[in-house]
């Protein structure tokens, strides 16, 4: 069974600071990968994906992910944060041959709190 | 592209009243849906699973009667919450599947439903 472990409940940075978010997960099968954010009172969007190809992820507002199969993470970085970035980040898993029984397995989430 | 919109954004019922809930994918045809329940400073967590034109398949621990989903189109499923009672007060969120998509979800801006 699929697994996702967000390890950081709660990451504090001030602003323009770098920032990592981490991600790892448990699969036996090849997996795809997502970055989800949350503003307060709002649904979720996506920040980025991995399905296949390059490791290296680029998605919205500047965020990046980098696959790295061996250590089976998926870390979301940004080099700079800015205030508007305060908010909840989830991780999430889909087994990519789990036929009819696909879902999201989700972390989490982690809490960005950017100050100034 | 690829937006989802749920209807109502809240919601205040008495307890004992019946509350449905519409998530409707606007640009995009959705052979599945999915609906999701977040408490405050949580995760999401998988409800169910709703495909056009079948039954949904509920996840372990949530009542089928009392959460009931139809998806009666490829671009509208339904939610309601019959007989709720204060602890059905919640954040519920719905995602929909893109018909023959990578796994992606785009999600709804959820419903807040406070029970009194």
């Amino acid at each position: 069974a699929q697994s996702v472990t967000q390890l950081d409940s709660q990451v504090p940075v001030f602003e323009e600071a770098p920032v990592e978010l981490r991600c790892n997960y448990s699969s036996s099968v090849s997996v795809y990968l997502f970055w989800y954010v949350q503003y307060p009172n709002q649904g979720l969007q996506l920040l980025l994906k991995y399905l296949s190809g390059s490791t290296l992820v680029k998605g919205i507002n500047g965020f990046e992910a980098e696959f790295n199969k061996s250590q089976t993470s998926f870390h979301l970085r940004k080099p700079s944060v800015h205030i508007s970035d305060t908010a909840e980040y989830f991780c999430a898993v889909w087994a990519s041959n789990a036929g009819n029984n696909r879902k999201l397995i989700w972390g989490l989430g982690t809490s960005l709190a950017v100050n100034p | 592209g690829a937006v989802v919109s749920q209807h109502p954004s809240w919601v205040i019922c008495k307890s004992g009243t019946s509350v449905k809930i519409e998530c409707r994918s606007l640009d995009f045809q959705a052979t599945t849906m999915f609906w999701y329940r977040q408490f405050p400073k949580q995760s999401l967590m998988l409800m169910a699973t709703s495909n056009e034109g079948s039954k949904a398949t509920y996840e372990q621990g949530v009542e089928k009667d009392k959460f009931l989903i139809n998806h009666a189109s490829l671009t509208l499923s339904t939610l309601t919450v019959t007989s709720a009672h204060p602890e059905d007060s919640s954040f519920y969120i719905c995602s929909a599947r893109q018909t023959g998509g990578s796994g992606e979800q785009y999600f709804g801006p959820g419903t807040r439903l406070t029970v009194t």
